[in-house]
């Protein structure tokens, strides 16, 4: 079983800041990095797959980099809003294809 | 499109008493089916996988079960809950096992 680790467990910003949070997976026998977004009472939704070394993916004032050398993505949100309070989780699924998630990273805006 | 269903919603169990949950996907032939559990406080646990009928992996030995009975059809059983049961079971698809899954809308299981 894959450890994907994300950090930090929880962040707390004001509306208007840019924020970032890690995960951390193992960089042997990778496949595929994928970050969900996780709202309160509602189920887990798909941002971004990414395969390849040096991969950047953005959906609007969300982005993500891929880096499977050092086995490490940063997923960035420029100019957070209270809607995008939320958890962020990172699944990497390596030799058995089987993503293995993260505990994933609490993100609270305050207006 | 593809669309997939979990019922119940919401379910309140005595301890000791069986358990049924259903899954069901539409708009695709022939997914991966997961079911997941979070734990109060805990993170995202992958219970069981499948990648056909009739076959399941489990990935953490418990009082839980799994069946796909058909293609599209993913049931998530026990004989006996336990109050570590309670949690928020989650259903997802995905085509292969590398791509990205899908999740159902949840099931908020507690045992009292």
């Amino acid at each position: 079983i894959l450890n994907v680790e994300q950090s930090p467990q929880s962040l707390h910003v004001q509306e208007g800041d840019s924020t970032n949070f890690t995960c951390s997976f193992p960089s042997s026998n990778f496949y595929a990095l994928h970050w969900y977004r996780w709202e309160t009472a509602k189920s887990p939704e798909a941002l971004f797959v990414m395969t390849l070394n040096g991969d950047e993916k953005k959906k609007g004032r969300i982005s993500a980099t891929l880096n499977t050398k050092e086995g490490y993505s940063y997923l960035y949100i420029k100019g957070s809003q209270p809607e995008d309070s939320a958890t962020y989780l990172c699944a990497s699924s390596g030799g058995s294809y089987i993503p293995t998630f993260g505990r994933g990273t609490s993100l609270i805006v305050h207006p | 499109s593809q669309t997939i269903h979990q019922w119940p919603a919401t379910l309140v169990q005595p301890v000791g008493s069986p358990l049924s949950l259903e899954c069901t996907v539409e708009g695709t032939s022939n997914p991966n089916l997961y079911w997941y559990r979070q734990a109060a406080g805990r993170g995202l646990q992958l219970l069981f996988y499948s990648v056909g009928i009739g076959q399941i992996s489990s990935e953490v030995p418990q009082n839980l079960s799994a069946s796909r009975p058909q293609d599209r059809q993913f049931i998530l059983s026990s004989k006996k809950l336990l109050l570590s049961d309670s949690g928020f079971y989650l259903c997802a698809w995905s085509q292969l096992a590398r791509d990205t899954q899908y999740f159902g809308p949840g099931t908020r299981l507690t045992v009292l």
